[in-house]
């Protein structure tokens, strides 16, 4: 079935250092999201990337969406603590009566050293 | 923006019992509800996907009659997790959308434990 490969799983970064993810995905996407989950906290929708070659930005936060629309990254610059959490790349399934459902990649966790 | 209300945000219970979970959307009209299941270090994993009104659909390998989902109204879905055992503990959280086109909104989590 349709899934979601992101990497890295793990990333520890100093304060002020930039942090990127990157998520691949087999199958073209209609389109892919993005959601934070803080610790111990539940997740939050940041973005949804729709166009082929589509970049948005949120303050210091910089979201791609690949030109064949199978991959995505988002790109924090300049990192401070109130980054901290699990940064997840999300499908919606696009097949049979289950459009909509969402797909959660892994993830990965940013932890940012101050 | 949209709120997404669960309750309980944690239990503790004994093995064998049943323990019933609830998601409210506050301030809008949730035509689906969605009951994802997190274990520690793992990403979300969606269980089953409810309609106002209609069963549940559930994913592979969730069982339906163990995962108890009842959607009544458009504001409302419940989960009962049926004689509940330790290997059930885990992140319970649901997330409610009003169309298909809209993002999810999540709750904030039911942490199960079964002792």
């Amino acid at each position: 079935g349709q899934q979601v490969m992101q990497i890295p799983q793990y990333q520890h970064v100093q304060e002020g250092e930039d942090f990127t993810t990157y998520c691949n995905s087999s199958t073209t996407l209609s389109n892919i999201q993005w959601y934070k989950q803080r610790p111990g906290g539940h997740p939050v929708f940041l973005i949804q990337l729709v166009k082929s070659g589509e970049v948005k930005k949120q303050k210091r936060l910089t979201f791609q969406f690949g030109e064949a629309k199978k991959n995505s990254s988002l790109h924090i610059t300049a990192t401070q603590t109130t980054d901290v959490g699990t940064y997840f790349c999300v499908l919606e399934r696009d097949y049979g009566g289950s459009q909509g459902n969402l797909i959660f990649g892994k993830g990965t966790k940013l932890s940012v050293k101050p | 923006g949209a709120v997404v209300s669960q309750h309980p945000s944690w239990v503790i219970c004994k093995s064998g019992t049943s323990v019933k979970i609830e998601c409210r959307s506050l301030d809008f009209q949730a035509t689906t509800m969605f009951w994802y299941r997190q274990f520690p270090k793992q990403s979300l994993m969606l269980m089953a996907t409810s309609n106002e009104g209609s069963k549940a659909t559930y994913e592979q390998g969730v069982e339906k009659d163990k995962f108890l989902i009842n959607h009544a109204s458009l504001t409302l879905s419940t989960l009962t997790v049926t004689s509940a055992h330790p290997e059930d503990s885990s992140f319970y959280i649901c997330s409610a959308r009003g169309r298909i086109q809209q993002p999810q909104h999540f709750g904030d989590g039911t942490r199960l434990s079964i002792l």
